[in-house]
């Protein structure tokens, strides 16, 4: 089956700690997103890839790094420098830009938990 | 920027009624898109149903349905013969129009609406 895998489900971090949370997907898709929920919040960009290689900042990207090295793959490492990581992250990808209407809508991973010790 | 704004944190139905959550927005854009996501407590984002700016019709997606009122930037979602299975948190969500050539779509998302059905 086509989907959006995210591992691990649960995650634990100590203090001065780097983590990082797996994003692995086989539709296909150019362009992967990483997207942190919070409470009351609703759900806030982290970081978006939409080639290879290719990765911008999205609104809230100050403690985290991310990598593309292949097209299925989008890697979100959360740094120590990130003195908030308790949240739940989600993993998102859509197809390229040669589709029309299609690439407007995104899938969705089921999400990793991230706790601080 | 665009904002998204879900004015009902809470709400709650019987089943088999009809229920509508409600979410205005703000943009200058003329050109974008709107949704509704739905997250069940597995935590999975589902999509609802969407709909384009420049479409007047309002979509329908089976059960539910939309009420796209571009003037007043409002969306709300209706969801007629509630079930069980439709307890979830329901998120409404913004995208500007993306141009030909590029792949990347930016979600602006609401807080979300938590809704409960009772039997």
């Amino acid at each position: 089956d086509g989907g959006i895998t995210q591992s691990p489900k649960y995650l634990f971090r100590k203090e001065g700690q780097n983590v990082t949370l797996s994003c692995e997907q086989n539709l296909n898709h150019d362009a992967m997103y990483w997207y942190r929920q919070d409470p009351g919040q609703g759900l806030r960009l982290i970081y978006y890839s939409q080639i290879v290689n290719d990765f911008q900042k999205g609104d809230i990207a100050e403690g985290y790094s991310v990598s593309r090295e292949k097209k299925e793959s989008f890697p979100l490492t959360v740094t120590s420098a990130q003195k908030n990581p308790t949240a739940f992250y989600l993993c998102a990808s859509s197809v390229g830009a040669g589709a029309k209407l299609a690439k407007n809508i995104q899938y969705f991973g089921a999400g990793t938990r991230l706790s601080v010790l | 920027a665009q904002t998204v704004t879900q004015s009902q944190p809470e709400m709650s139905v019987q089943e088999a009624e009809t229920v509508t959550l409600s979410c205005t927005y703000d943009t200058s854009e003329s050109n974008y898109y709107l949704f509704w996501y739905k997250q069940p407590p597995s935590r999975q984002m589902i999509l609802v149903i969407r709909q384009e700016a420049y479409k007047q019709q309002n979509a329908t997606e089976n059960r539910f349905s939309v009420n796209f009122q571009k003037a007043a930037k409002s969306f709300s979602l209706k969801i007629s013969d509630s079930q069980l299975g439709d307890t979830a948190m329901y998120f409404c969500a913004f995208m500007k129009h993306v141009p030909s050539g590029t792949s990347y779509g930016k979600l602006t998302f609401g807080q979300g609406t938590i809704l409960t059905v009772h039997p």
